[in-house]
């Protein structure tokens, strides 16, 4: 497999403007998980969604942050109107559900790396 | 509010000596840890994990401990080397089932001096 795979890899923008991050994660993973890291605040969880379906979003900064996924091997984190406070590295992550009792291991892309200008 | 924390930002250890990374939490319902690695550019990789029925665990050069009573766990390398030089991130979950999310520190990062 591949790996989850992001893109793009840079995102220059200006202010203003939209921003559409992508993800591809792993064949056969039913969790996918948005994350954005920043020196101040580390890995921060954003969303994350099981089979297709948002279970959490309550990292999701604010309204002005959307993130869908239509289907099992695609999704999307959307940032509108974007700001430079966001600017940061995005990440995406994927794993699959565990037995009751152990825990998982995620799996991340090669990151997002957003600049607002 | 904080609930996996990583006090030190950056640490320097000579090559071929133990390096020691600390990692304390908060949160009781915590039963899973793990140790991811950052390269720059890149994005994070696992390394190693424990389960709270155990207090050690060791994959080569890798020994993660678990102290439960003092919500304390660190990953030892040794010996060290240049290419362990990265960030590496502590991280915790609540492994019922269901519930697949996991809690990051902000990271430590570092650096192997030849």
């Amino acid at each position: 497999d591949a790996g989850v795979i992001q893109s793009p890899r840079h995102e220059v923008t200006e202010m203003g403007q939209e921003v559409t991050l992508r993800c591809k994660p792993i064949s056969g993973h039913d969790y996918l998980f948005w994350y954005r890291q920043t020196m101040m605040r580390g890995l921060e969880l954003l969303i994350y969604f099981n089979n297709n379906v948002p279970i959490d979003d309550s990292g999701m900064p604010e309204d002005r942050f959307s993130a869908k996924m239509p289907n099992a091997s695609f999704s999307t984190l959307k940032i509108q109107p974007s700001e430079p406070r966001d600017s940061a590295v995005y990440f995406c992550a994927s794993t699959q559900r565990g037995v009751s009792g152990t825990g998982v291991t995620q799996y991340f892309g090669p990151g997002t790396r957003l600049l607002v200008l | 509010d904080q609930q996996v924390k990583q006090n030190s930002p950056s640490l320097s250890v000579q090559e071929g000596r133990i390096s020691i990374l600390n990692c304390d939490y908060t949160n009781s319902m915590f039963d899973y840890f793990l140790w991811y690695k950052k390269y720059p550019a890149e994005g994070p990789t696992f390394l190693i994990s424990i389960s709270s029925i155990k207090d050690k665990n060791e994959d080569g050069r890798f020994t993660v401990f678990l102290n439960k009573s003092a919500k304390h766990l660190s990953l030892h390398i040794v010996p060290s080397q240049p290419g362990d030089s990265a960030v590496y991130f502590c991280a915790a979950s609540d492994s019922n089932f269901g519930n697949e999310k996991l809690t990051f520190g902000t990271g430590t990062r570092l650096t192997i001096i030849p």
